[in-house]
């Protein structure tokens, strides 16, 4: 399998679940990001990891909690959503950081999530 | 504030004709551009970039041009395919900075 994927495509999820969202890339790039694509809205930065360490967190509430543990993997865990956190959430990763010329960035399918 | 801007939220064109897709920002830092393509259930695809030490950029049936006194950015497509329909980001990124700042897209559609 090639490029970058994600799991689960589609989620619904109440207000009190956990649930986690998974991506990886197969690329070997060493930078991953998650963004966020609310309805009508840019998509939105939410964290980004270079070779496994956090260098940006777009003042994303707690409620939304990213893991790394290699540069091909990415997780965000999320508990105690709220209704208006339901959109489209997008992984992507870059050979490098944009910061270091990483601006060409490749995009799993996203998962769509509803919050009830 | 939205310093990535796609004022047209849609357009449609002919197959054969150019498709000019427009982006407007308002950071005089941003220092590369790029353009992104997204179909229906697929993330978005990348198309073209541009750096801001050049004025044009082309690619094939693609073509960007960059008016950095104007601080806009054009995608020119020649000639467009139906095939081309999806809806198009433009996307911006400074420098020192780990973010690209995406503007809200554009709707192609190309008609036969």
């Amino acid at each position: 399998e090639t490029g970058v994927t994600q799991t689960p495509r589609h989620l619904v999820m109440g207000m009190t679940n956990k649930k986690s969202l998974k991506c990886e890339q197969h690329l070997g790039h060493n930078a991953m990001y998650w963004y966020k694509q609310s309805a009508k809205k840019p998509l939105e930065l939410m964290f980004v990891y270079n070779f496994k360490e956090q260098t940006e967190n777009n003042s994303v509430p707690s409620r939304f909690s990213p893991e790394c543990p290699n540069s091909s993997h990415l997780f965000l865990h999320l508990h105690t959503l709220q209704p208006e956190d339901s959109a489209l959430y997008l992984c992507a990763s870059s050979q490098d950081r944009v910061s270091a010329g990483g601006e060409t960035q490749y995009f799993g399918p996203g998962t769509r999530l509803l919050v009830l | 504030d939205q310093q990535v801007k796609q004022n047209s939220p849609s357009l449609s064109v002919q197959e054969g004709r150019i498709s000019i897709l427009n982006c407007d920002y308002t950071n005089s830092m941003f220092d590369y551009f790029l353009w992104y393509k997204k179909y229906p259930a697929e993330g978005p695809t990348f198309l073209i970039s541009i750096s801001s030490i050049k004025d044009k950029n082309e690619d094939g049936r693609f073509t960007v041009f960059l008016n950095k006194s104007a601080k806009h950015l054009s995608l020119h497509i020649v000639p467009s395919q139906p095939g081309d329909s999806a809806v198009y980001f433009c996307a911006a990124s400074a420098p020192n900075t780990d973010k690209l700042i995406f503007g809200t897209g554009t709707r192609l559609q190309v008609f036969p």
